[in-house]
């Protein structure tokens, strides 16, 4: 069984900085399933990044995810006021536990 | 536009059967390409897929639920259904209908029920 392991548990930034959010998966995945999303509170979640590195539609372009191997990447290269929220990524319906953005 | 809309009881007791069903508008669970079926995600806690299926009736389901949980789909009245039997309060959380590609990923989902499992 795979686990998905996300760093940092938290992360506090302000409006224009750029968030680095990473995942670790247990063992070597393929990049073809894995996926990033985002959850508001009281929302549910919405698909943000497809295969590593594809944009979902209608995804803004300061959201960017690279990775491969057991490393993957999600970076918000200037924060929005609507971006402070909950990260979770995903391998083939396998979720990580979530970094949260909380503004600093 | 597809949306997702789950119903049922907020409240079921320990043992008992857990019943949802999933309302698709805008858009026909037949005529896609897509799977359909539940997440669930306890508080602070990560998403947990439950399982999916295609219309024509093939089911995909969490090996960790244990065979506790049966899947259904009505093309007619395009909805989906979730059973989960036996339940303890481990299973009180929020659960989603969603649509997927496949085993892949979460393309939309519903605006969740929270279901508490006491007596």
């Amino acid at each position: 069984e795979i686990v998905l392991t996300q760093s940092p548990g938290t992360l506090s930034l302000s409006p224009g900085e750029r968030a680095t959010l990473s995942c670790r998966a247990s063992q070597i995945v393929s990049s073809n399933y894995f996926a990033w999303y985002q959850q508001k509170p009281g929302q549910a979640p919405r698909l943000l990044i497809y295969a590593a590195s594809s944009r979902a539609t209608g995804i803004p372009d300061r959201f960017s995810g690279t990775g491969s191997g057991t490393d993957f990447t999600l970076t918000i290269s200037r924060l929005e006021p609507e971006d402070f929220a909950v990260y979770y990524c995903q391998h083939r319906l396998t979720f990580g536990g979530g970094t949260r953005v909380e503004i600093k | 536009q597809v949306q997702l809309q789950e119903s049922g009881p907020g409240l079921v007791k320990p043992s008992e059967t857990l019943s949802l069903t999933c309302t698709v508008s805008g858009g026909s669970i037949s005529g896609s390409p897509y799977y359909w079926g539940w997440m669930r995600q306890s508080p602070g806690k990560g998403p947990e897929w439950i399982g999916n299926l295609y219309h024509t009736g093939t089911t995909y389901y969490n090996p960790s639920l244990k065979g506790r949980v049966t899947i259904s789909v009505d093309t007619s009245r395009n909805e989906f259904s979730l059973k989960m039997n036996s339940v303890t309060a481990a299973d009180t959380a929020v659960y989603y209908c969603a649509k997927f590609r496949f085993l892949e990923w979460v393309l939309g989902w519903g605006q969740g029920t929270l279901v508490t499992v006491s007596s």
